[in-house]
């Protein structure tokens, strides 16, 4: 996880409001991906992006969620008119390629969203 | 889609102890990593080990790619290494990197 910097670290979010999370990836990685984690469970992959397109968004949730990777700055996970079942730790994670043909992929420390 | 299962669920070791940690995986992959999300939740980053033996100090990882599993060793635990431990794998029929995660190994080393 050398480099990846995500923020806000931790961030509380009343029923309705947005939340966004931001992602630095490894200085000259160009591929993003997020994943979340709920409580008690494992990471679960959401969305792939890479400068300025999403590559794979299988795993994000049909409403509410989106993410993005402008060409300059950092890439952003937004969810609008959060809910309690949106509470979970959301993890970024980069790599310098396409994550196949052996390249490690590095994690940042995770934002934690919590909704009351 | 591709399974990861990891086993035990749970261990509790004494200081100094051994363990083997296992992860099994149904289908071929090009990316395997193993994982240790410490009780603070921070995700670290062990071992990239698609196939063959690494060494990392106390840990070590060995991933048999033909048989479709990896094992995580670690020797003379210290409870520093409390924590859950995920492997996860990219498989062959993907396009990127999408990981995906076994539901870990919960590890507690009593002093």
């Amino acid at each position: 996880n050398a480099g990846v910097m995500q923020n806000p670290r931790h961030l509380v979010r009343r029923r309705g409001q947005e939340a966004r999370l931001r992602c630095s990836p490894v200085k000259g990685h160009s591929h993003v991906y997020w994943y979340r984690q709920l409580p008690e469970e494992g990471l679960k992959f959401m969305v792939y992006l890479q400068k300025e397109n999403i590559i794979d968004e299988s795993g994000m949730p049909k409403e509410r969620f989106s993410a993005e990777f402008p060409k300059e700055g950092p890439s952003i996970l937004r969810i609008q008119q959060v809910v309690r079942g949106d509470s979970a730790a959301y993890f970024c994670a980069s790599s310098p390629r396409q994550g196949a043909n052996g390249n490690t992929i590095y994690f940042g420390e995770g934002s934690w969203l919590t909704v009351v | 889609g591709i399974q990861v299962e990891q086993s035990p669920p749970d261990l509790i070791l004494q200081e100094g102890a051994n363990s083997t940690l296992r992860c099994n995986f149904s289908d071929s992959v090009n990316n395997l990593q193993w994982f240790h999300q410490n009780p603070w939740g921070q995700l670290i980053n062990l071992f990239y080990i698609p196939s063959g033996t690494k060494q990392n100090g106390r840990l070590s990882a060995t991933t048999v790619a033909t048989e479709r599993y990896s094992l995580l060793y670690i020797s003379s635990s210290q409870t520093t290494d409390s924590g859950v431990y995920f492997c996860a794998v990219d498989p062959l029929y993907n396009q990127g990197g999408k990981l995906i995660f076994g539901q870990g190994t919960e590890l507690s080393v009593k002093p």
